[in-house]
């Protein structure tokens, strides 16, 4: 089945500056790929996703990067502010169960410093 | 994702006892899901329903039990043969069977056993 792998684990950076994490997955069948946001004790909360026949997708401050020869995905987000301090999980989608099962990755802690 | 109620918000359960959490959904969804989530972790598959009377096993399936009488409802029971149930229990629910599908989750159940 479908592995998830999400780095850093833990991801600081200062207001204004960029963000990125990165996520590799393993099966090549994987056509879907969503990104979470969940604050503090709330649900999550999709904030971008990318399905497998693009390779970029922007919206606003935040976008996300598909390379699909290399099964690696990237959440970029410019211009970080403090209300972006959250943990964002990414996730595909296993197409081994019929496209039920979304796997997601350990999550990433990002603290954006005023 | 505001269609989607959990209950109860918080839940203490002593040991040897069975719990059910409830899951109820507004939106017309055809596929349920509960996930787990502990601190600092992902969110790991428990069971998922495509259509009513229908469910699966997930990752991690042992200790739990689901039922998917109607199509707005996926209630949870935890068994006492679940070794370690403490954690923060999140539904969802997604619009179709399988494809790329987005899932929208719940507000969450924290359980605690005492």
């Amino acid at each position: 089945g479908e592995n998830v792998e999400q780095h850093p684990s833990t991801l600081s950076v200062q207001e204004g500056d960029s963000a990125v994490i990165k996520c590799t997955y393993s099966d090549s069948a994987s056509n879907y790929f969503p990104w979470y946001k969940q604050e503090l004790g709330k649900r999550p909360q999709l904030i971008i996703d990318i399905r497998s026949n693009v390779g970029e997708k922007k919206d606003q401050r935040i976008a996300v990067t598909l390379n699909k020869t290399a099964k690696h995905f990237s959440l970029h987000i410019t211009e970080t502010q403090p209300e972006d301090s959250a943990v964002y999980f990414c996730a595909a989608r296993d197409r081994n169960t019929g496209g039920f099962k979304t796997i997601f990755g350990a999550g990433t802690r990002l603290f954006v410093k005023a | 994702d505001g269609g989607i109620t959990q209950s109860p918000k918080y839940l203490f359960r002593k040991e040897g006892q069975n719990v059910t959490l409830s899951c109820e959904q507004n939106l017309n969804h055809d596929a349920m899901y509960w996930y787990r989530q502990d601190p600092g972790q992902g969110l790991r598959l428990i069971y998922y329903s495509q259509i009513v009377n229908d469910f699966q096993k997930g990752d991690i399936a042992e200790g739990y039990s689901v039922s998917r009488e109607k199509k707005e409802s996926f209630p949870l029971t935890v068994t006492s043969a679940q070794k370690n149930p403490t954690a923060f229990y999140l539904c969802a629910s997604s619009p179709r069977q399988g494809g790329t599908d987005t899932q929208y989750f719940g507000p969450g159940t924290r359980l605690t056993v005492l």
